[in-house]
Order: C-alpha cells, then sequence, then structure tokens
C-alpha cells in the first residue's frame, strides 16, 4: 500500500524550530519528487516546497523561503522539512504529498498524501 | 503567481442532484488543474489529473473541464459519500497554488 506519514509537529514558541519528517512506504521513493503543503485553521491549502528526485532542483513559496529547507534521504524513503524562525503565521497541519512528475524541476501536482502533521506556534 | 479563484465557497445537495465547482486562473495555464477531494481525518484523494482526465478508481460521476483559465469540476447523481471538501489545484508554475476550496454537503 502505498502511504505518506508525516511525523514531528508540536507545540514550539515563535523564533523556534522543527524538524518535519514524511516516511514513504509502498513505492519506489526515489524515483518520485515530493511536496510539503500545509493547511492554517480555517484557511485553504499552501503549497510550500518541492525537491525533486534527485534534490537537484528544490523550489519555496516566498512565504518560507530563507526559513524552512527542504531534503530527503532517499536511502531511508524520507522526507524532511526544517523550519527555523517560527511565526504564529505557520501554525498549520502540513502534508507532505507526492508529485506525479517524472521530469525534475517540474511539478504535474500531487497524487499521494498524508494525514498531516500539526504545527502550533504559539508563546 | 497564478492566482486560483474557486467557487462556491460552499454547496448543500441533495442525492441525485449534479454539482458543479469552479475554478478560475488568474493568467493562462493550459490544461494543468488537478482536482482533488478532502475527508475529515482521511488523506486527501486525487480525483481529476489534467482539467479533465479521470484518476483511476475514481467513480465516472466525478468529470472535469476546462482550459486556460476556467475550469469546472462536475459530480453527476451526487452521493452521500461524496460530503468532502473539494480544492482545485494548479501546477503550470512555480509557486503551486490552490484554489480556496469548496465544502459540499450532502442533505
Amino acid at each position: 500500500e502505498v502511504q505518506l506519514v508525516e511525523s514531528g509537529g508540536g507545540l514550539v514558541q515563535p523564533g523556534g524550530s522543527l524538524r518535519l519528517s514524511c516516511a514513504a512506504s509502498g513505492f519506489p521513493f526515489n524515483n518520485y519528487a515530493m511536496n510539503w503543503v500545509r493547511q492554517a485553521p480555517g484557511k485553504g491549502l499552501e503549497w510550500i516546497s518541492y525537491i525533486s528526485r534527485n534534490s537537484n532542483y528544490i523550489h519555496y513559496a516566498d512565504s518560507v523561503k530563507g526559513r524552512f529547507t527542504i531534503s530527503r534521504d532517499n536511502a531511508n524513503n524520507s522526507l524532511f522539512l526544517q523550519m527555523n524562525s517560527l511565526r504564529d503565521e505557520d501554525t498549520a497541519v502540513y502534508y507532505c504529498a507526492r508529485d506525479l512528475s517524472d521530469s525534475s524541476g517540474y511539478s504535474d501536482g500531487m497524487d499521494v498524501w498524508g494525514l498531516g502533521s500539526t504545527v502550533t506556534v504559539s508563546s | 503567481e497564478t492566482t486560483l479563484t474557486q467557487s462556491p465557497a460552499f454547496v448543500s445537495a441533495t442525492p441525485g442532484d449534479k454539482v458543479n465547482i469552479s475554478c478560475k486562473a488568474s493568467q493562462d495555464i493550459d490544461d494543468d488543474v488537478n482536482w482533488y477531494q478532502q475527508r475529515p481525518g482521511e488523506p486527501s484523494i486525487f480525483i481529476i489529473r489534467d482539467a479533465s482526465s479521470l484518476v483511476l478508481g475514481i467513480p465516472p460521476r466525478f468529470s472535469g473541464s476546462g482550459y486556460g483559465t476556467d475550469f469546472t469540476l462536475t459530480i453527476n447523481n451526487i452521493e452521500s459519500e461524496d460530503a468532502a471538501y473539494y480544492f482545485c489545484l494548479q501546477h503550470d508554475n512555480f509557486p503551486l497554488t490552490f484554489g480556496q476550496g469548496t465544502k459540499v454537503e450532502i442533505k
């Protein structure tokens, strides 16, 4: 069964850091680009980052550029999101999602989603 | 950045109804729109690819149409299990962007 499971969320103070993980199973992880998407309480979805299969191409939303870092470990079928300098507005459920594209650097959108990990930024 | 304007925000339907959800892009994005269904406590489900291609395993009462800037998700003969939040995504350019979403309620 194709599955994505996020972990690492929690409560953090403004200015703090958190590292999210996404464990992939049921498919050849190194064949797929991946994304992080978030959804703030009562809001719509916001794409925040993309990483190609071999990590050669990475994209970020302006809202997180310079604060968040996406990475992956293909040997261990894992995707990561390092979040630094967290702000109140980063409070959201964070989803990892597999990309459909087989072309590095491009996205065809997502086809598989995890259940999400909740991040709360509050003092 | 491509803005997607999705409407309506909420729709209440009776089983058997036809429901249309619109997604309008701020610029021409060819057919680079996908549609998804999200139910509480479940992973989002991919239902339409590239504006009009039904994803394998999705019931044929779901369909998509459109090209350029105007896109529509249609649910024919809606069933109670279709109660969910639906959203569109454009993957024509980065940053990827989503519509604001539509909550579908079944009476």
